[in-house]
C-alpha cells in the first residue's frame, strides 16, 4: 500500500509570493495527481502527471518518479489560490486505480 | 466540460436510518469511485466500480455500505443502517476508461451526511 507525505501542513503567504507544497510517496508509481479543495468542500483535479513538468497558468508540477517525489508550485500567488492542496496517488502504483490521499496543505494568501 | 453531479448537497439523517447518496458519472466514463472524507481528515478510498461490479472495496467499506448502477447514468452508495461515525463528506469519482493514455479522476462537489 502506498503512504503519502506532503509538506508543509499549513502555508501563508502574501500575495504575490512563489509557493512551494510538496508530496512525497512510499510505492513506485506511474502517475500521480494535485488535486485543490475549495472552502466548501468540492475537489478539483488540477493535474495528473507522470513525468517532468507540467504548467497551468500560474501553476506548475513536477514529479520525479526516481526519488518519488513531487512540487506544485504557484507563482504570484494571489488570495483566490487559498484552499487545500491534496496530492494523491495510485494505491498499489501504476497510474490508475483508486487513489491513496495526503492529508493536504492548507494554503492561505493575504492580500 | 462535463461535470460529476452529486446530489443531494447536504443529507442530514436519524442514526439508524438509511441514506442513499446518488452520482451522476460523466457519461463516457467506465470506472466509479466512492471516496469519504471525516471533518478534519483526509480523503479515503471506500469502493470502486467496473463493468457493473466492485472491483476494489477498503476496509471501511463493510456490511452496512452498497453501491449499484442501477441504470446507465447513475452511481449510488446506499448505507444501510447509519451510525454517527458515518458523518462525513462523500465523494463520487469516475474516469474514462482508455488505454495507454493518463485518465484523471473526476470528482463532484461531495453530499456532506450528518447523522444526528
Amino acid at each position: 500500500k502506498n503512504e503519502v507525505e506532503q509538506s508543509p501542513q499549513n502555508l501563508t503567504a502574501q500575495e504575490g509570493e512563489f509557493i512551494t507544497i510538496n508530496c512525497s510517496y512510499s510505492v513506485g508509481i506511474s502517475a500521480l495527481h494535485w488535486l485543490q479543495q475549495h472552502p466548501g468542500g468540492g475537489i478539483v483535479s488540477l493535474f495528473m502527471l507522470s513525468s517532468g513538468k507540467k504548467k497551468h497558468g500560474r501553476l506548475i508540477a513536477t514529479i520525479n518518479i526516481q526519488e518519488k517525489h513531487s512540487s506544485l508550485h504557484i507563482t504570484a500567488s494571489h488570495p483566490r489560490d487559498s484552499a487545500v492542496y491534496i496530492c494523491a496517488v495510485p494505491n498499489y502504483g501504476g497510474s490508475q486505480g483508486n487513489l491513496i490521499f495526503g492529508k493536504g496543505t492548507k494554503l492561505s494568501v493575504k492580500p | 466540460e462535463p461535470e460529476v453531479t452529486q446530489t443531494p448537497s447536504h443529507q442530514v439523517t436519524q442514526m439508524g436510518q438509511e441514506v442513499i447518496l446518488r452520482c451522476v458519472p460523466i457519461s463516457n466514463h467506465l470506472y466509479f469511485y466512492w471516496y469519504r472524507q471525516i471533518l478534519g481528515q483526509k480523503v479515503e478510498f471506500l469502493v470502486s466500480f467496473y463493468n457493473n461490479e466492485i472491483s476494489e472495496k477498503s476496509e471501511i467499506f463493510d456490511d452496512q455500505f452498497s453501491v449499484e448502477r442501477p441504470d446507465g447514468s447513475n452511481f449510488t452508495l446506499k448505507i444501510r443502517s447509519t451510525k454517527l461515525e458515518d458523518s462525513a463528506m462523500y465523494f463520487c469519482a469516475s474516469r474514462s476508461g482508455g488505454a495507454g493514455k493518463l485518465q484523471p479522476q473526476h470528482f463532484g462537489d461531495g453530499t456532506r451526511l450528518s447523522i444526528l
